[in-house]
């Protein structure tokens, strides 16, 4: 696609129910990066797919948090059991190699109640 | 842990009012630095990658130099406009095991008043 797509825009979920957010990023950017802002805090990096290598999973704050993907498409972070402190703003981002600039998704809010 | 840092945390200006930002990052196993701006409700959008000391980047009123020795980076806005408001946001990629992921500084939040 144009950019990279994110879903969904706004989620609200009670505290303690899983969730699924989706990223499908640009076509041929074989990296892809997830981040969340929290309120007042700066972005924080989640988990990074580099082609087929295995994933640089060491920003998952727990193990609450994974995430997949398929190939060089779509990746899926999924959190269970949500807490308060996951409610932020998670952006996905995608890029061709190292160091090129990255092009984010317009992010998912998600609001934990 | 590779730390950025960026100064200042918020700042307001005129219209037409030139201002500047820094950004410092841990100098050693450097590979790139970047400068993204983030307008309220749209996506981080980059402005500049910078990777050799001594660097100078711009686009249009904004530029950004670079020092890879002392580990810093300014960010320069020439004439300010109210569109220029936005949080500005560094990151840095250091060499190594940490390809290709940026480590975001906290953003500098910049509103120009007309």
């Amino acid at each position: 696609g144009a950019g990279v797509s994110q879903s969904p825009s706004n989620k609200v979920t009670e505290k303690g129910k899983d969730v699924e957010l989706r990223c499908d990023p640009i076509s041929g950017h074989t990296a892809l990066y997830w981040y969340r802002q929290r309120l007042g805090q700066g972005l924080e990096f989640l988990i990074y797919f580099q082609g087929n290598s295995a994933p640089d999973k060491s920003g998952l704050p727990s193990d609450r948090f994974s995430a997949e993907r398929t190939g060089e498409s779509v990746s899926t972070l999924t959190i269970q059991r949500t807490q308060q402190e996951d409610s932020a703003v998670y952006l996905c981002a995608s890029s061709t190699q190292r160091g090129t600039p990255y092009t984010f998704g317009s992010g998912t809010r998600l609001t934990v109640v | 842990i590779l730390n950025v840092e960026q100064s200042p945390q918020s700042l307001h200006v005129q219209e037409g009012d030139s201002t500047n930002f820094t950004c410092s990052f841990p100098s050693s196993n450097f590979y790139a630095l970047h400068w993204y701006r983030w307008e309220t409700a749209k996506s981080p959008e980059a402005l500049f990658v910078m990777t050799l000391n001594g660097d100078e980047k711009k686009k249009g009123r904004i530029s950004a130099t670079l020092n890879t020795k002392e580990g810093y980076s300014y960010l320069y806005i020439k004439g300010s406009q109210p569109e220029d408001s936005a949080t500005y946001l560094c990151a840095s990629i250091a060499g190594g095991t940490s390809y290709g992921k940026l480590t975001f500084g906290q953003g500098t939040i910049l509103t120009v008043h007309p």
